[in-house]
Parts: structure tokens; sequence; C-alpha cells
């Protein structure tokens, strides 16, 4: 199994507060990804990182925000979380671009009261 | 546009039966990446197979096979002899160039629900 970590597991918090999920690898791969999974529309990406500093949107962004200071560490953070961001969130790591095969953490369950 | 469609929202099956899941690209690129994942009730997303448009060959793995038909810009997955500890998600991706960067996007996936 890929070496991927998240943090927290759970977590629940209230409107208008600022949240920040962590994913951890340890298998050195370049690029990672945050997903959010909800009923009906699958596994949509908020965005990913193709190296340390180096990110980009993914096709459900707004609201959310990004950083990689580390290759082995990303961070997904809501400045301001609302309920529509009640979901389910998944790291994924990969040693290459989206030509190559996607490993999951996880996932962090975030309820947004 | 949706680029991945399952049309099977739910299958339900008894134990032993073989049940297919249908999926269904759309891409205008010649060079394309397909996936299929199980999401098992605990929840995690497990790969279960890659593979690129130009290697059409049918796949089998144990009990699990692949069908892919460019033709008809089709992947699908067939398990065969279907057990309890089948019961899980699964998902079809499709990875694309698009503006180069090769996302990934995923099919909304079908419940497999395996009756003892």
């Amino acid at each position: 199994d890929a070496g991927i970590t998240q943090s927290p597991r759970h977590k629940v918090t209230e409107t208008g507060t600022p949240v920040t999920l962590r994913c951890h690898q340890t298998e050195n791969h370049r690029y990672m990804y945050w997903y959010r999974q909800d009923p009906g529309h699958g596994l949509r990406l908020i965005h990913y990182s193709y190296g340390v500093k180096d990110t980009d949107k993914g096709e459900v962004s707004d609201g959310y925000s990004v950083s990689r200071s580390k290759t082995e560490d990303f961070l997904l953070t809501l400045e301001s979380a609302t309920s529509s961001q009640t979901s389910v969130y998944f790291c994924a790591i990969s040693e290459s671009d989206g030509r190559d095969t996607q490993y999951f953490g996880p996932g962090t369950r975030l309820t947004v009261l | 546009a949706q680029k991945v469609t399952q049309a099977q929202t739910e299958i339900s099956v008894v134990e032993k039966e073989d049940v297919t899941l249908d999926c269904v690209y759309e891409t205008r690129d010649t060079t394309y990446y397909l996936f299929w994942y199980k999401q098992p009730p605990s929840g995690e997303l497990v790969f279960l197979i890659r593979r690129n448009s130009f290697d059409e060959q049918n796949e089998i793995s144990g009990r699990y096979s692949w069908n892919f038909q460019k033709s008809t810009s089709s992947f699908n997955f067939t398990i065969t002899a279907s057990q309890v500890v089948d019961s899980a998600v699964y998902f079809c991706a499709l990875s694309e160039a698009g503006r180069g960067d090769y996302k990934l996007s995923f099919g909304a996936g079908t419940t497999v629900t395996v009756r003892a």
C-alpha cells in the first residue's frame, strides 16, 4: 500500500471557521491531489501539485487554497468553511502526471454545521 | 459535459452471479488512460486497473475482467462468480491530455451489492 496519511480523519466545524486538512506521503512522489467526494458526483478534483510550491486548480477550486512547502506534505485550506463544503476529502499521489496511476489516502470526513 | 458516464447507479446480484459494470467515456484525444477503482464499505479507494488508449487487449485478473472497445468508447468491467466481498462502489475514470496536464475525471460510480 502507498504510504499516504490524512489528518484529521474526521472533523466537525462551524460555518465561517478556517479548516486545514493535511496529506502526508512517504513515497517521494512528485504529484499530489486533493479531491472531494459527494453522492452522485464521484470524485472531483479541487487542486493539485506538481512539485514543491507548484500548484494548480481543479474543477471545484472555489473556496479552497493549497500549499506545498515540502515534497511529502500537501495542505488543503478552507478559509471560511461553508455547509456546501461538507464532504469526504481524499488526497492522492502519483509519480508523474495524470497518465500515471493515482493512489489514494484514507479520506477525511468533514462536516460543516 | 460529463466525460465519464456510468449509467448504472446500483446493481444487486446474488452470490455467484456475474455482474458487468458499464463505463462510457468521451474524449477528443488520441492518447488517454482509463482506470477502475473500487471503494468498499470501509471507504478507501483501491486501484484496480490502468489501460492506455493504444492497448485494446482485454484483461483478466482472477475473477475480474475488462473489455476495452475504442469503437464504442467503452471500458466495461465484469466480475465473474461474484462474492459478498465484491460489494462496493466502483468508479471508472479517464485521464486525457486536455491542457496538457492529464487530469483525472471520474464517473459517478456504480454501487454493487452482492447478496449471500
